[in-house]
């Protein structure tokens, strides 16, 4: 099946930081990937989707300024968290939207996702 | 406002059947997913239903009516290994992204 990497897979910062989040679609290319948040006991929660060559959709709520993402080529797209807060940590999850020859009409694949601490 | 409804928490006895319903009231509708996700973990893909009816992938099913808002996700033959929260997500047309429900978490008891 299809593959979604993101890296890193977990980071710790200090408040004010900046980390930046990449999601990678190694076998397959993506022009629409997602970027997901999640808290402990909590479900997916869209905060932006990105496709390639254009500016990113964002949700409502979702600080545009404070949550950078960058959809520079067709299996790349990276989420900068700008200045984080110790509220900004959370599980961070991508997926790259794919339709596959002889696969399911359509679905989407996630990376394994990556936890950030802002202490 | 998007809404999908979904049981919060389900148990059942290793080697059982259990069905986990989701019911959704959404702005649009392109198809529904299924999601499996383990604590700490990314979700997994497990199905995507965009017409009425049943689609079997091995132990699992994935049932949709549309006209109702309806959809249930069946697991047969129950493993320890299911125990994990369920996700249900209706696409939506617009540039294809997902709404989420809650999940269900589904412990399997011996």
């Amino acid at each position: 099946g299809a593959v979604v990497s993101q890296h890193p897979s977990w980071v710790i910062c200090k408040s004010g930081t900046s980390v930046k989040i990449e999601c990678r679609s190694l076998d397959f290319q993506a022009t629409t990937m997602f970027w997901y948040r999640q808290f402990p006991k909590q479900s997916l929660m869209l905060m932006a989707t990105s496709n390639e060559g254009s500016k990113a959709t964002y949700e409502q709520g979702v600080e545009k300024d404070k949550f950078l993402i960058n959809h520079a080529s067709l299996t790349l797209s990276t989420l900068t968290v700008t200045s984080a807060h110790p509220e900004d940590s959370s599980f961070y999850i991508c997926s790259a939207r794919a339709v596959m020859a002889g696969g399911p009409q359509e679905t989407q694949y996630f990376g394994p996702g990556t936890r950030l601490l802002v202490l | 406002g998007q809404n999908i409804d979904q049981p919060t928490e389900m148990t059942a006895t290793e080697g059982a059947i259990v069905q986990i319903n989701c019911t959704y009231q959404t702005s649009g509708f392109n198809g529904l997913f299924w999601y499996q996700q383990h604590a700490g973990e990314a979700p997994t893909f497990l199905s995507y239903n965009v017409l009425d009816g049943l689609e079997e992938k091995g132990r699992f099913s994935s049932f949709l009516s549309r006209s109702k808002g309806y959809s249930y996700l069946l697991l047969k033959e129950l493993q320890m290994k299911d125990s994990a929260s369920y996700l249900c997500a209706v696409q939506l047309p617009n540039a294809g992204k997902s709404t989420f429900g809650d999940g269900t978490t589904l412990t399997v008891k011996p």
